[in-house]
């Protein structure tokens, strides 16, 4: 049973068009992210959402906007595509609450979604 | 603010020999620290986690770290590397609602 799940895999798309990713996760988690890792594996926290709520947008773009349906659900979407959004995407999820603070509670990734912008 | 730095981005060791992939800290306290792991084409997986706790922390496939506060240190540490173990490792701090990634170290593992 896939933990947290994401879907595509791999998306090939051109410059200027919308895309969205689905992350899904069954853990029964209260808090769900967003994370980019670039060509060189720096991975960077983009969005955490807590039931549903947003607490963290580390000065994302406003292309991209996640949305979140119920709290097991956090898809992206990203609008007007441009070459250096190609990265991997992943998504994870962890149980604390949006007032855990400093959280210690393991975060669970999904597989990474492969986004490339031609 | 919390960060780590990973002191090598390549670690290259012959199957049976030791793994040390080492990572300082920067915190005006005692921090929670993790090591994540990545396969080629797969996601991050934990592999051990500090928490102020024993300050020897054993993680999965053999895998520990040790903080050590004088130093700010939480190097991993394997005793005899095995193919499997090729891939890329993270020291990762939490922060609020988030983790910070190190920049990663690729571990390359020869026959």
């Amino acid at each position: 049973d896939t933990a947290v799940s994401q879907t595509p895999k791999y998306l090939v798309t051109q410059m200027g068009n919308d895309k969205s990713i689905k992350c899904e996760q069954n853990l029964g988690h209260d808090t769900m992210y967003w994370y980019k890792q670039d060509s060189k594996k720096f991975l960077k926290i983009m969005f955490s959402y807590n039931n549903k709520e947003l607490i963290i947008n580390e000065t994302v773009p406003n292309r991209f906007s996640p949305k979140s349906p119920d709290k097991a659900h956090l898809n992206l979407h990203i609008n007007s595509l441009e070459l250096g959004d190609s990265a991997v995407y992943f998504c994870a999820s962890s149980q604390g609450g949006r007032l855990a603070g400093t959280s210690t509670d393991t975060q669970y990734f999904g597989p990474g979604t492969r986004l490339t912008v031609l | 603010a919390q960060s780590v730095t990973q002191l090598d981005s390549h670690v290259s060791v012959s199957e049976g020999t030791p793994v040390l992939l080492r990572c300082n800290y920067s915190s005006s306290y005692s921090p929670s620290l993790f090591w994540y792991v990545q396969h080629p084409n797969k996601g991050l997986q934990l592999l051990l986690k500090y928490t102020s706790a024993a300050t020897l922390v054993k993680g999965i496939n053999g895998f520990e770290a040790e903080f050590k506060k004088s130093e700010t240190s939480f190097h991993l540490t394997k005793p005899s590397a095995h193919m499997s173990d090729a891939a890329e490792y993270f020291c990762v701090v939490p922060g609020f609602q988030k983790l910070v990634f190190g920049t990663g170290t690729r571990l390359l593992v020869s026959p």
